[in-house]
C-alpha cells in the first residue's frame, strides 16, 4: 500500500463548480498536511498548510484534515479556469520529509 | 514573500558532462532540498540539508551529490549526466525545526542526449 494515494484525475468541472480534491494517507504519525498547486512547467505553489486536524478557510479555498480516516480533503468554491493546475497533497511527520502524492489534475472550463 | 530561485529553467547537456544546479533562498531558511519530478512517478527527494556543510541522502541519490557551502545556496551536482538523468528538477527551502512547509523554485527541465 503506497503511502500517499491521490486520484490523478484529470478532473473536469464548469467555471463556478464547487471541486473537492482528496488525499488518503497510511502513516497515522503524519501531522503536517499541505496543499500544492502547480501550474505546467512550473514549480508548486504552496496554497494550505494546516499542523494536525481540523479545517483551514483562505478565500475560496478551504482545506480540511481527518486523522480518524487518515483523509484530508482541499475544496475550492466559485472554481475559475485560472484554477486549472495540478493539485499536490503533502504531508510529513514532526522532524521529517514530505511525502508527495502524485496529484490531482484538474480543468476548469469556461 | 518567499524566494527561492534556481539558475536555469532550461539546460541541455550531454551524456557524461558535469552537471551544476544552482538554489538561492533570500528568506534565511534552514533546510533545502532537491527533487526531480517525472510523470507518473511524482516528487522523489535526492537530497537535503539541514544546515551548512551538512547534507542527507533522500530517496534516490545515485548519480546525485550536492554542496552548501553558505546558508543560502544548496547546488546539486550531476557527475556524470546520463539520459535517465532528463527530468525537472526542482529545489525546495522550509524555515526550521517544526516547520513543515516548503517553498519551491520555478524548477529546472533538463535534458541529457
Amino acid at each position: 500500500q503506497k503511502e500517499v494515494e491521490q486520484d490523478p484525475g484529470p478532473l473536469s468541472v464548469p467555471e463556478g463548480a464547487i471541486v473537492s480534491l482528496n488525499c488518503t494517507y497510511s502513516n497515522s504519525a503524519f501531522q503536517y498536511f499541505m496543499w500544492y498547486r502547480q501550474y505546467s512547467r512550473k514549480g508548486p505553489e504552496l496554497l494550505m498548510y494546516t499542523y494536525s486536524s481540523g479545517n483551514k478557510e483562505d478565500g475560496r479555498f478551504t482545506a480540511q484534515v481527518d486523522k480518524s480516516s487518515k483523509y484530508i480533503s482541499l475544496f475550492i468554491r466559485d472554481s475559475q479556469p485560472s484554477d486549472s493546475a495540478t493539485y499536490l497533497c503533502a504531508m510529513s511527520e514532526i522532524g521529517s520529509t514530505l511525502t508527495f502524492g502524485k496529484g490531482t489534475m484538474l480543468l476548469v472550463s469556461p | 514573500d518567499v524566494k527561492v530561485t534556481q539558475s536555469s529553467r532550461y539546460l541541455v547537456k550531454r551524456t557524461g558532462e558535469k552537471v551544476f544546479l544552482e538554489c538561492v533562498q533570500d528568506m534565511d531558511h534552514e533546510n533545502m532540498f532537491w527533487y526531480r519530478q517525472d510523470p507518473g512517478l511524482g516528487l522523489r527527494l535526492i537530497y537535503f540539508s539541514y544546515d551548512v556543510k551538512m547534507k542527507e541522502k533522500g530517496d534516490i541519490p545515485e548519480g546525485y551529490s550536492v554542496s552548501r557551502e553558505k546558508k543560502e545556496r544548496f547546488s546539486l551536482i550531476l557527475e556524470s549526466a546520463s539520459t535517465n538523468q532528463t527530468s525537472m528538477y526542482l529545489c525546495a527551502s522550509t524555515p526550521g525545526p517544526g516547520r513543515g512547509e516548503q517553498y519551491f523554485g520555478p524548477g529546472t527541465r533538463l535534458t541529457v542526449t
